[in-house]
C-alpha cells in the first residue's frame, strides 16, 4: 500500500494568513492526488483533484501542486470558512489510501 | 443533484454484524462505482473496497476482507455494506462515496459497538 505522511497535523492561523500543507507519498502518485476539506459532523467535500484541478464551487484561494512523491495544498487569504480538518488522498493506486489529517485552527 | 442517501445509526453487540445502506439519486446508478470508506478519530480516513454497481464486482482493501461485504440492488439504485463479527474497532463512521476520486459521499453511519 502507498503511505501518505500528512503534515502539518495542525496548524493555527490568522485569518488573512496563507497556509501550507504537505503530503508525501512513500513512492511516486503520478500527480493523482486530492484534496479535502471536512467540516465537524460532515462529510469530506473534495476541493481538488490531480494535484491542482479545482473542483467546480472550489473558491480560488485555494491551490495545489507537486509531483513525482511529494504535494502541497495552500489556502492564501484564510478565513473563517476554511477553519477544518484538510486531508490528502492519493488515488493512482488501489488501495486508496488518505494522509493522516491537518487541523486548521484560528489563531 | 446527486445524492448519496445512507441508513441510520446502528448500536451493535460484539460479535454480531450491520448492514448498511446508501441510495444512490441524481444519476445513472450504474455509470459510477460506490467506493465505502471507514473514518475514526484514531485511524483517519481508510478505504474499505468498491462495488462496480453494474456488474456487481467487487475490489477490497485486504485490511477490510472477511469483515466487510459490498453488494448493490440496481433496481433500487441501492448500495449495502455488511460487517460482520463486529468487534468494539469497528466502531466508527463509515461512507458511502461516488467513486473518481470520491466528489459525492454519503451523509456517513455511525457504527457503535458495545455490549
Amino acid at each position: 500500500d502507498i503511505q501518505m505522511t500528512q503534515s502539518p497535523p495542525s496548524l493555527s492561523a490568522s485569518l488573512g494568513d496563507k497556509v501550507t500543507i504537505t503530503c508525501q507519498a512513500s513512492q511516486n502518485i503520478n500527480k493523482y492526488i486530492a484534496w479535502y476539506q471536512q467540516k465537524p459532523g460532515k462529510a469530506p467535500r473534495l476541493l481538488i483533484r490531480y494535484t491542482s484541478t479545482l473542483e467546480s464551487g472550489t473558491p480560488s484561494r485555494f491551490s495545489g501542486s507537486g509531483s513525482g512523491r511529494d504535494y502541497s495544498f495552500s489556502i492564501s487569504n484564510v478565513e473563517s470558512e476554511d477553519i477544518a480538518s484538510y486531508y490528502c488522498l492519493q488515488y493512482v493506486n488501489l488501495p486508496w489510501t488518505f494522509g493522516g489529517g491537518t487541523k486548521l485552527e484560528l489563531k | 443533484q446527486v445524492q448519496l442517501q445512507q441508513s441510520g445509526a446502528e448500536l451493535a453487540k460484539p460479535g454480531s454484524s450491520v448492514k448498511i445502506s446508501c441510495k444512490a439519486s441524481g444519476y445513472t446508478f450504474t455509470s459510477y462505482y460506490i467506493s465505502w470508506i471507514k473514518q475514526t478519530t484514531g485511524q483517519g480516513l481508510e478505504y474499505i473496497g468498491y462495488i462496480n454497481t453494474g456488474s456487481g464486482g467487487t475490489n477490497y482493501n485486504e485490511k477490510f476482507k472477511g469483515k466487510a461485504t459490498l453488494t448493490v440492488d440496481k433496481s433500487s439504485s441501492t448500495a449495502f455494506m455488511q460487517l460482520s463479527s463486529l468487534t468494539p474497532d469497528d466502531s466508527a463512521v463509515y461512507y458511502c462515496a461516488r467513486s473518481g476520486p470520491p466528489a459525492y459521499w454519503g451523509q456517513g453511519t455511525l457504527v457503535t459497538v458495545s455490549s
